[in-house]
Order: C-alpha cells, then sequence, then structure tokens
C-alpha cells in the first residue's frame, strides 16, 4: 500500500498571502488529521476530519481551515498568512479516528 | 485537558546500551496509546500502538508497556545502534478519536 502523500513538499510565500495544503491518505483510511511542528510549540493539534465531516479542532485562529473529499483527500488552507505560520505541516491517516496514525513526511512552509 | 509529558527531553547512551524512554499522562480514560519516531526534518513512523485494554506491545527490539491507572507508558529498545538515534513521541488518544502529544524525547546513540 501507498503511504500517505503531501504536496507540495516546500513552500516559500510572503506575508498576507495563502496557501492550500493536500494530503492523500492511505488508500481505506477515512481519518485525516493535521498538525503544526514548530520548534517552540512542538506538535499541535490542527484539526480531523472523518467522512468529509470536521470532528476535531484545535485551538488554531480562522484564518486556518481545511476540508475532506469524497474520496478522504484532505485539504488545508491558511490565509492571511504570517510570519509565525512557517512551520512544518503534517497530515496523519487512520482507518478511523483514534486508530493508529501513519504520517505523511509533511510540508515544509516558509512564510518571508 | 489531557496533558503528555516526555522526560527526559534528550538523553544520550553508548551503543549497545538499552534505551528507556517515559511517557506520563493525566488523563487515564485514553482510547489508544502510540509510540513514534521522527528523524530530523521528516514525518512521524509508527513505532508500537498499545490499546487501552492492553498491557504492553512488542515489536523486534521495541518494548512498550502501559500502566493506565499510573499514567505511565515506557518505550524499551534493547541493544540501542546509532541508527536509533531520532526524537521519539508519544501520544494518546480519547475516545473521540483526539490524539495529544508529548514533546518528545531526542535520543543519541554514540558508536
Amino acid at each position: 500500500k501507498a503511504g500517505v502523500t503531501q504536496t507540495p513538499r516546500y513552500l516559500i510565500k510572503t506575508r498576507g498571502q495563502q496557501v492550500t495544503l493536500s494530503c492523500s491518505p492511505i488508500s481505506g483510511h477515512r481519518s485525516v488529521s493535521w498538525y503544526q511542528q514548530t520548534p517552540g510549540q512542538g506538535l499541535q493539534f490542527l484539526f480531523e476530519y472523518f467522512s468529509e465531516t470536521q470532528r476535531n479542532k484545535g485551538n488554531f485562529p480562522g484564518r486556518f481551515s481545511g476540508r475532506q473529499f469524497s474520496n478522504s483527500r484532505s485539504e488545508m488552507n491558511v490565509s492571511t498568512l504570517e510570519l509565525g505560520d512557517s512551520a512544518l505541516y503534517l497530515c496523519a491517516s487512520s482507518p478511523k479516528p483514534g486508530d493508529e496514525q501513519f504520517f505523511g513526511p509533511g510540508t515544509r512552509l516558509t512564510v518571508l | 485537558k489531557q496533558e503528555v509529558t516526555q522526560i527526559p527531553a534528550a538523553l544520550s547512551v553508548p551503543e549497545g546500551e538499552n534505551l528507556v524512554l517515559n511517557c506520563s499522562f493525566t488523563d487515564s480514560a485514553i482510547y489508544n496509546l502510540q509510540w513514534f519516531r521522527q528523524d530530523p526534518g521528516k514525518g512521524l513512523t509508527s513505532l508500537l500502538l498499545i490499546q487501552s485494554s492492553q498491557r504492553e506491545q512488542t515489536s523486534g527490539r521495541l518494548n512498550a508497556s502501559l500502566d493506565k491507572s499510573s499514567g505511565r507508558s515506557t518505550l524499551y529498545i534493547a541493544a540501542s545502534q546509532p541508527g536509533d538515534s531520532a526524537t521519539y513521541l508519544c501520544a494518546v488518544s480519547d475516545s473521540w478519536g483526539k490524539f495529544q502529544f508529548g514533546a518528545g524525547t531526542q535520543v543519541v546513540v554514540t558508536p
């Protein structure tokens, strides 16, 4: 089985722009979670989707949003980028919420 | 609110020594506990998953124990190798499926 894939792998944006990241889960996995990882804050939960519905949401501003499609692929969007949004964004998939999570390689976002 | 703590934050051992990594959590009402390793700049690799009804899980040189009543899990890595150098993270999930991660333990195995 192919693993979790994330595109793009690297992104450079400027403040004020918006960005969309994509995640394709392992085939058959219907739950997708997103995390932000920074050296200072560690791994922080953004949100989780299951069957196209957002089930859990972390403590992030409304500039961070996401969605899940009927094929379980997920996208997250960050609008009005700030310097502090520079981070590694990780996506994880599992068959259903709470099951063993498998992570993708991440998208490295740099905001200038 | 669930809090997950990993102590120590960093650990250095000579090759061949056994590694003992600790994870503690404040709310014992967990669904699963999962151990990961992360290499610099990379995603997380799943090592072991322990369901709340289990006491331990083993995979090769790795063994993880779970004591829900005391809110603790321990990951043992036998006969460490330089390739085991990485950051090890534990995470617990609740019945709603939300995972909470610890900050990790950075391990260096010296040849």
